[in-house]
C-alpha cells in the first residue's frame, strides 16, 4: 500500500462547478501538506502548503487538513478552463526529512467551457 | 526572483550511456531535492542536497548520484542508463530550513533513453 492514495480521475467538470480532489495517507508523523498543480511537460506548481490540521483559503482554492482521519482535500470553487491540469498531493514529516516529500498519483482534472 | 532553472529540458541517450543533469536554485535556497516522474510511479524522491552535503536519499540504485556546489547549485548523474530510467526528472530548491518545507520546483528535464 502506497503511503500517500490518490484517485487518478480523470475528472471532467464544467465550467464554474466546485471540484473536490482528496488524498489519503497512513503515515501520521506527516505535518505538512501541499497542493500542486502541474499542466502537460510543465514542472510542479505550488498552489497551497499547510502546516498540521485546519482548513486553509486562497481565491478560488481551499485546502483542509483532517489528521485525525489522514485525510486532505483541496476545493477548487467557480472552476475555469484554465485550471485544467493534474493535481498533485505533498506530504512530509517533522525535522529533518531532508527535502523529501511524498507525493499521491495525482488527478487529472479537466474543466469543460 | 527568478525562479529554479534546469538544464538541459530535453535529453535522448541510448542505453548504457551516463547523463549529467544540472540544477540552479532560486536564489538564496541551499536545500535542492531531485525526483523522478513516471506515469506508472509518479513523483518519487532520488536526494536531497543541503549546503553540499546529502541529506536524505530515496530508494533508488547506486547509478543514481547527484552532488551540490557551494553556490548551491547541483547536478545528478546517472550512469549506465536503461530503459526504464526514461522519466522527466525534477528539481526543487528551499531554503532548507526547518519547518520550512514549502519546495518550488523547475520545469524539469525529460529523459528519453533509447
Amino acid at each position: 500500500q502506497k503511503e500517500v492514495e490518490q484517485d487518478p480521475g480523470p475528472l471532467s467538470v464544467p465550467e464554474g462547478a466546485i471540484v473536490s480532489l482528496n488524498c489519503t495517507y497512513s503515515n501520521s508523523a506527516f505535518q505538512y501538506f501541499m497542493w500542486y498543480r502541474q499542466y502537460s511537460r510543465k514542472g510542479p506548481e505550488l498552489l497551497m502548503y499547510t502546516y498540521s490540521s485546519g482548513n486553509k483559503e486562497d481565491g478560488r482554492f481551499t485546502a483542509q487538513v483532517d489528521k485525525s482521519s489522514k485525510y486532505i482535500s483541496l476545493f477548487i470553487r467557480d472552476s475555469q478552463p484554465s485550471d485544467s491540469a493534474t493535481y498533485l498531493c505533498a506530504m512530509s514529516g517533522f525535522g529533518n526529512q531532508g527535502g523529501k516529500l511524498i507525493f499521491g498519483q495525482g488527478t487529472e482534472l479537466s474543466v469543460k467551457p | 526572483k527568478a525562479g529554479v532553472t534546469q538544464t538541459p529540458r530535453y535529453l535522448i541517450k541510448t542505453r548504457g550511456q551516463q547523463v549529467t543533469l544540472s540544477c540552479s536554485p532560486i536564489s538564496g535556497h541551499r536545500s535542492v531535492s531531485w525526483y523522478q516522474q513516471t506515469p506508472g510511479q509518479g513523483l518519487q524522491f532520488l536526494f536531497e542536497y543541503f549546503s553540499e552535503t546529502q541529506r536524505n536519499k530515496g530508494n533508488f540504485p547506486g547509478r543514481f548520484s547527484g552532488r551540490q556546489f557551494s553556490n548551491s547549485r547541483s547536478e545528478m548523474n546517472v550512469s549506465t542508463l536503461e530503459l526504464g530510467d526514461s522519466a522527466l526528472y525534477l528539481c526543487a530548491s528551499t531554503s532548507g530550513q526547518i519547518h520550512q518545507e514549502t519546495q518550488y520546483f523547475g520545469p524539469g528535464t525529460r529523459l528519453l533513453v533509447l
